[in-house]
């Protein structure tokens, strides 16, 4: 079986631009979860979606915004990119009340 | 708020013994589920241990083990027979019985040393 799949794995983009990520959870798994990871720090919470729709979001600004597809995968966008956006982003899913999978990250890079 | 603690930033260990990662909690729910994620320098996250608030049994899984100390809102990780594929950053992370969303600490990297 298929884990939690992240394209692209690496990404360097200039301050300002926009980028998307995406995500393809476990089969059948209807809740997927976006974290950024800055480079020796936590996890820092971005997303929660379940079902298609976003259930909680993090203290981040809006332009940190995403969306679940009818397929429960997901898109993690990132507008007006800055340099602080440097960071592994990460991508998990899971199903009710069991534990979350991760996939391998995407690693941007803003420049 | 549910939030989650991991007071020890850095620790090591030598090859062969054994260290206790520590992680407190806090919640108001009274059953929920606690977890320790593994994510080595090759950065994919893997579940370590699971364990459910309302099963007063410590998990275990190999040479992993859990304090689950519920009163104290507590969940330590111990890791026996230390090795050096454990060196890694240890996250603790909690999710409420009510909802799906995790709680993740700020993690421990545990450097196993030769």
């Amino acid at each position: 079986e298929a884990g939690v799949t992240q394209s692209p794995t690496h990404l360097i983009k200039t301050r300002g631009q926009q980028v998307t990520l995406r995500c393809s959870p476990i089969s059948g798994h209807t809740s997927v979860y976006w974290y950024q990871q800055a480079l020796g720090l936590g996890l820092q919470f971005l997303l929660w979606y379940d079902e298609g729709e976003e259930r909680n979001r993090g203290n981040f600004p809006p332009r940190f915004s995403g969306r679940q597809f009818p397929n429960y995968s997901s898109e993690l966008n990132v507008n007006a990119l800055e340099l602080e956006d440097s960071a592994l982003y990460l991508c998990a899913s899971s199903l009710v009340r069991t534990e979350a999978f991760f996939g391998q990250g995407t690693r941007l890079t803003v420049v | 708020a549910q939030t989650v603690t991991q007071s020890q930033p850095e620790m090591s260990v030598q090859e062969a013994e054994t260290v206790t990662l520590s992680c407190t909690y806090d919640t108001s729910e009274s059953n929920y589920y606690l977890f320790w994620y593994k994510q080595p320098p090759s950065r994919q996250m893997i579940l370590v241990i699971r364990q459910e608030a309302y099963k007063q049994q410590n998990a275990t899984e190999n040479r992993f083990s859990v304090n689950f100390q519920k009163a104290a809102k507590s969940f330590s990780l111990k890791i026996s027979d230390s090795q050096l594929g454990d060196t890694a950053m240890y996250f603790c992370a909690q999710q409420p019985f009510t909802g799906n969303q995790f709680y993740f600490g700020t993690g421990t990297s545990l450097t196993v040393i030769p």
